[in-house]
């Protein structure tokens, strides 16, 4: 059964400062995708990897994924109050072709 | 740009009641699905569609059941809300065909069981 692990839960940092939010997941998969949610809002898409080795930017925020660790990476660079939000990463259960497993979610505060 | 809206932004209800949120995109996906969202849980999958009249469970079916008459539409019923259901209810679709599994998302339902 695919799992879906993200760490930190919660993250409060400065403006400016750089961060990682990381994404581990327990079986195969080379698809992984990652979500903004602001408050009382619904989930955007930010970011589609498909392969090993993948990098998506976007402004602020970087993402990588390593399918043989099955680790992906979000990294947040010189951090504003506008990335204050929640971030999930869901990762594509092959054997369900239909199926997106997410993880719980990391808050994100960027203090001024 | 796709569109999914839901039916209610908030729902009150009283335990025992028959509970209907109705999910409609307009982009002609096949694909439909219902979660729950729930703090420190994520969303968990409760039912999808791949088609007209047809489901799937999820990984958390157990109080709810789906409806799915028309394409563009996709229904999650709860036959007898308890208060364990108060959560908020996310729809999402996407289409057929496509080679991920990029899904997009409703503005989601804010149910309260009381």
């Amino acid at each position: 059964e695919l799992k879906v692990e993200q760490n930190p839960l919660f993250l409060s940092m400065q403006e400016g400062k750089n961060y990682t939010i990381y994404c581990n997941y327990s079986t195969t998969s080379d698809r992984l995708y990652w979500y903004r949610q602001d408050p009382g809002k619904s989930l955007e898409s930010l970011f589609v990897l498909l392969s090993n080795g993948a990098v998506k930017q976007e402004g602020r925020l970087m993402a990588s994924l390593d399918t043989k660790a099955r680790l992906s990476t979000l990294h947040i660079t010189a951090a504003v109050h506008d990335l204050s939000a929640t971030y999930f990463c869901a990762v594509d259960d092959m054997e369900y072709g239909n199926k997106l497993v997410f993880g719980a979610g990391t808050i994100l505060r960027v203090k001024s | 740009d796709v569109k999914v809206t839901q039916s209610s932004r908030y729902l009150v209800k009283r335990t025992g009641e028959k509970v209907f949120l109705e999910c409609v995109q307009d982009m002609d996906h096949e694909n439909m699905f219902w979660y729950r969202q729930d703090p420190g849980l994520g969303l968990r999958l409760i039912y999808f569609s791949y088609d007209v009249k047809m489901k799937e469970k999820g990984d958390i079916p157990e109080g709810y059941s789906v409806s799915r008459e028309k394409k563009e539409r996709f229904s999650l019923i709860l036959e007898s809300a308890s208060t364990n259901q108060t959560s908020m209810y996310l729809c999402a679709s996407r289409p057929e065909g496509a080679s991920y599994n990029e899904q997009f998302f409703g503005p989601g339902t804010r149910l309260t069981v009381l």
